[in-house]
């Protein structure tokens, strides 16, 4: 059963950096892409972005390019970095399991969420 | 970007009753590329529907998805006391995917 372990800083002032990091064990990293979505009050479930183990990614434009997501295959690990953070990237962020194949895109598996607050 | 549209924000509903919950695209989701999700208070998003009508597994045959284009339903045809939660649905079908805002289903 894959097991998505996932930490950071919890509290950030306005224009630091956000920077998560999630663990995958328990079952293939190489045969899934790694997604990170956020959930907010005011904008809800909001895709961030995804990486393969190859380190191709995809992110949401939404952003405007504050997002870097990246991998260590050695680790079996996938990170997320928000620059420039403001009040409103106030939520709980999700690593999660994203298939390949016949069925990609689809998000299977989710990891026990980060809060992540911004405020002055 | 394909905007999901879910209706309606909440339904308030007794346990053996039955409930149908929408979700429209804003333009066609190819190849049923539609899921429904499940969260519950302080947990994370739980998979129930693929493909538009394919149960994830595990999930209980009292759920079911059906639709196609632009038009989904699930429908949950007698309702468990855990089944109390918030559902949502997810487009995976393009970049960048998106997800409906969610009913509420409340006894």
């Amino acid at each position: 059963q894959v097991q998505l372990q996932q930490w950071g800083a919890g509290l950030l002032k306005p224009s630091e950096t956000l920077s998560l990091t999630c663990a995958v064990s328990g079952g293939s990293f190489s045969g899934y892409y790694w997604s990170w979505i956020r959930q907010s009050p005011g904008k809800g479930l909001e895709w961030i972005g995804e990486i393969n183990y190859r380190g191709d990614t995809d992110y949401n434009p939404s952003f405007g390019g504050r997002v870097t997501i990246s991998v260590d295959t050695s680790k079996n690990q996938v990170s997320l970095k928000l620059r420039t953070v403001i009040a409103a990237d106030t939520a709980i962020y999700y690593c999660a399991r994203t298939l390949m194949g016949f069925f990609y895109g689809l998000t299977d598996h989710w990891g026990q969420g980060t809060q992540v607050t911004v405020s002055s | 970007e394909i905007v999901l549209t879910q209706s309606p924000g909440t339904l308030s509903l007794s346990p053996g009753e039955g409930a149908t919950l929408s979700c429209r695209a804003s333009q066609s989701v190819t190849s049923n590329s539609l899921a429904w999700y499940q969260q519950r208070r302080g947990q994370a998003p739980r998979l129930l529907i693929l493909g538009a009508s394919r149960r994830a597994t595990g999930i209980p045959d009292r759920f079911s998805g059906s639709g196609s284009g632009t038009d989904f339903n699930l429908t949950i045809s007698r309702l468990e006391p855990e089944d109390f939660a918030v559902y949502y649905c997810h487009q995976y079908d393009t970049s960048p995917r998106t997800f409906g805002q969610g009913t509420k289903v409340e006894i």
